[in-house]
């Protein structure tokens, strides 16, 4: 089974400035795959960021980047120059098993509240 | 925008009734997964569909079922609504190859269905 943890359910920061959002893994998968989505008070859920649990390299998507940590199971998301439009519900999903293909479930933590402020 | 759209948008239904939720796929996507977002929750699998079948399944009861067309337009159906059912609805549409592979699960803006 997997579980993914978020001990954050609100955080705020200024404009401009970086944040990071945190989130930690358990499963006993061998491969595995760590996402980041974004909803905002819409609904919509965002695909924001990757990370493949062999990837050498910790993923960046412009502004955002992952910092996988592997060995402690975390998965943290920074936000780099935080603007007013990234106010929003940040979830931290898991999918195992990728490199057989097998199955597309994504575990979902229960979310950070970011709140951007001037 | 994602290019995964769902109807409708919000609905009431009654304990008892049935309900169809619609979702219509990114184009060249074919798998669709359903999800529950309970208010204050995370996302719950329900299930995925993969060419026309249920290809894994989340812990719902068998009055949650659903549907997947050629076209890759999806349906989900809940049957004997109970008040636990109110939640936003999320469908997302992914290409799955057949090996492996980091596939993106691209979300719709959900239904939120209110049962009274």
């Amino acid at each position: 089974a997997q579980k993914i943890t978020q001990t954050q359910p609100g955080m705020f920061v200024q404009e401009k400035e970086a944040v990071t959002l945190d989130c930690t893994y358990d499963t006993s998968d061998p491969s595995y795959g760590l996402f980041w989505y974004k909803q905002p008070s819409s609904g919509e859920m965002i695909f924001l960021i990757y990370q493949g649990s062999y990837d050498q390299q910790n993923a960046t998507e412009g502004r955002y980047s992952l910092n996988f940590q592997k060995a402690r199971k975390s998965a943290n998301l920074v936000i780099s120059a935080s603007q007013l439009g990234d106010s929003a519900m940040y979830f931290c999903a898991m999918r195992a098993d990728i490199l057989t293909g097998g199955g597309n479930k994504l575990t979902f933590g229960t979310g950070t509240q970011l709140k951007v402020e001037l | 925008e994602t290019g995964v759209t769902q109807s409708p948008t919000h609905l009431i239904k009654t304990r008892g009734q049935q309900v169809t939720l619609r979702c219509s796929s990114q184009s060249g996507h074919n798998t669709v997964s359903w999800y529950q977002q309970a208010l204050g929750q995370g996302p719950q699998f329900i299930f995925q569909y993969y060419r026309e079948e249920e290809n894994g399944r989340g812990n719902f009861p068998p009055r949650f079922s659903g549907l997947q067309f050629p076209n890759y337009s999806s349906e989900l159906n809940v049957n004997a609504l109970e008040l636990d059912d109110s939640a936003l609805y999320l469908c997302a549409s992914s290409l799955v190859k057949a090996l492996g592979g980091g596939n993106i699960q691209y979300f719709g803006a959900g239904t939120r269905l209110s049962v009274l």
